[in-house]
């Protein structure tokens, strides 16, 4: 069974840094590129960032460029976000997805919220 | 990036109903295409991919179709569990983007 374990969110303060992991199990992660989406209170859902199976390719929205890198440990079945300066407007549910026809695999989501 | 632009953004429907979502894109992403369910407080669920492709598991009341600008999702008898929002997004080009949800409610 595919499951995937989101955890590293909780309360941060504005300009402040965390790193959320992603824990994969049920299949050959190695094999597939990953997302993350997040989604604000209330709001839709927004892609974060993406990468490829073997990290070759990168991708990012505009709104994280230059504050968030995603990175993935194929040896620990590992996806990780390192998202730095947060803003208030970060503030959401962060999913991880797997990246197969469009996203056929969900976390649960772990909860980031930036206030002071 | 690619709009994707999906009506209505809510209605009410009742059990039993034919209902229709609409997702039209900004420019052509040919059958690069998914929907998504989402229930208050869950994941998003993967119902459609390809434009048409039915996800494993996915009850075939689910229907999809379309190519190129414009794309439907079909709930063809409407059950309680189908109560919920609806996604379209498109895979056809980074930055993938999502349509704005379809917030389906009971009448």
């Amino acid at each position: 069974e595919v499951q995937l374990v989101e955890s590293g969110g909780g309360l941060v303060k504005p300009g402040g840094s965390l790193r959320l992991s992603c824990a994969a199990s049920g299949f050959t992660f190695s094999s597939y590129s990953m997302n993350w989406v997040r989604q604000a209170p209330g709001k839709g859902l927004e892609w974060v960032s993406s990468i490829s199976s073997s990290s070759s390719y990168i991708y990012y929205a505009d709104s994280v460029k230059g504050r968030f890198t995603i990175s993935r440990d194929n040896a620990k079945n590992s996806l990780y976000l390192q998202m730095n300066s947060l803003r208030a407007e970060d503030t959401a549910v962060y999913y991880c997805a797997r990246s197969e026809s469009g996203s056929d695999y969900w976390g649960q989501g772990t909860l980031v919220t930036v206030s002071s | 990036a690619i709009r994707m632009t999906q009506s209505p953004s809510s209605f009410s429907a009742s059990t039993g109903d034919r209902v229709t979502i609409t997702c039209r894109a900004s420019q052509g992403i040919s059958s690069y295409l998914a929907w998504y369910q989402q229930k208050p407080g869950k994941a998003p669920k993967l119902l459609i991919y390809a434009a048409s492709t039915l996800q494993s598991g996915v009850p075939s009341r689910f229907s999809g179709s379309g190519s190129g600008t414009d794309f439907t999702l079909t709930i063809s008898c409407l059950q309680s569990e189908d109560f919920a929002t609806y996604y379209c997004q498109q895979y056809y080009s980074y930055p993938i983007t999502f349509g704005q949800g379809t917030r389906l409610e009971i009448k």
